[in-house]
C-alpha cells in the first residue's frame, strides 16, 4: 500500500510553545489529508480535513486557532499546536487519501505529543 | 449523530477464533472498515466491506455485515500471539474512506 510518514514520532515541549507535526505522502499525491487525535485507551477523533491549496475544515469543538493546519502541497500537510498546554498532550495521527487509490486513506505512524 | 460502539476487551487462546463485534448508527455508510493498531503505532487497514455485501473473506479474516441490525463483526481464524492489538471498526462519514468515525477499539489479547 501507499506510505504516509509522520514526523516527529515523539515530541516533548514546554507549556506555551508551539509544535509542528508533519504528515507526508511518500509515493502518492494526497489530495486530502485528515488529522485525528487519540487520547490514551480511547478512540480516534477526527479533528480536521485538509485539501491541498485550500483552508482546512475543522470538526465541531476543534479550535482552528489552536490547531493550525496547512496543506501547501500534494505531499505535505502540517499540524501546528500553538501555545501548547498539558491538556494538548495526546497521540496525533494523520491519514492521506489520493486520487486513483480508491476509497482507502492511509495512516501515518502517529506523533506522541507531551506538553510539560 | 453517528456513533460506533465496540466491546473493549477480548481474550482468546492461541489457535482459537476471535470474533470482534461492532455496532454503528449511520445506515447511509457505504463503507465499513476494520483497522489494527499495535502499541504506540499508527493504524493498519485490515479490510473493508461495502454496505451491499453481507460477507467478505480475506485469508484468516472474515467480515460479516448485518445491515438490518447495523452490526459488523470481524472473525480472525487461528488467532496468533501476533494478532494481539487493538482493533477499531470505523464507518465513513464521506463515503470515500477519508473521514472516519471510529469505535472505541477492542483490545485483543491472545494467550499462548
Amino acid at each position: 500500500g501507499a506510505v504516509v510518514s509522520q514526523h516527529p514520532s515523539r515530541v516533548i515541549c514546554k507549556s506555551g510553545t508551539s509544535v509542528k507535526i508533519e504528515c507526508r505522502s511518500l509515493d502518492f499525491q494526497a489530495t486530502t489529508m485528515f488529522w485525528y487525535r487519540q487520547f490514551p485507551k480511547q478512540s480516534l477523533m477526527l479533528m480536521a480535513t485538509s485539501n491541498e491549496g485550500s483552508k482546512a475544515t475543522y470538526e465541531q469543538g476543534v479550535e482552528k486557532d489552536k490547531f493550525l493546519i496547512n496543506h501547501a502541497s500534494l505531499t505535505l500537510s502540517t499540524l501546528t499546536v500553538t501555545s501548547a498546554h498539558p491538556e494538548d498532550s495526546s497521540f496525533y495521527i494523520c491519514s492521506a487519501r489520493g486520487g486513483g487509490l480508491g476509497t482507502e486513506a492511509f495512516f501515518g505512524q502517529g506523533t506522541r505529543l507531551t506538553v510539560v | 449523530g453517528e456513533d460506533v460502539e465496540q466491546s473493549l476487551f477480548l481474550s482468546v487462546r492461541e489457535g482459537d477464533s476471535s470474533v470482534i463485534n461492532c455496532t454503528y448508527t449511520d445506515s447511509s455508510s457505504t463503507y465499513l472498515y476494520w483497522y489494527k493498531q499495535e502499541p504506540g503505532a499508527g493504524l493498519q487497514l485490515l479490510t473493508y466491506i461495502f454496505s451491499n455485501m453481507d460477507m467478505k473473506q480475506d485469508q484468516r479474516l472474515t467480515v460479516l455485515l448485518n445491515k438490518k441490525d447495523k452490526h459488523l463483526s470481524l472473525r480472525i481464524a487461528d488467532t496468533q500471539t501476533g494478532d494481539s492489538a487493538i482493533y477499531f471498526c470505523a464507518e465513513s462519514m464521506d463515503n470515500q474512506g477519508g473521514k472516519l468515525i471510529f469505535g472505541q477499539g477492542t483490545e485483543l489479547s491472545v494467550k499462548p
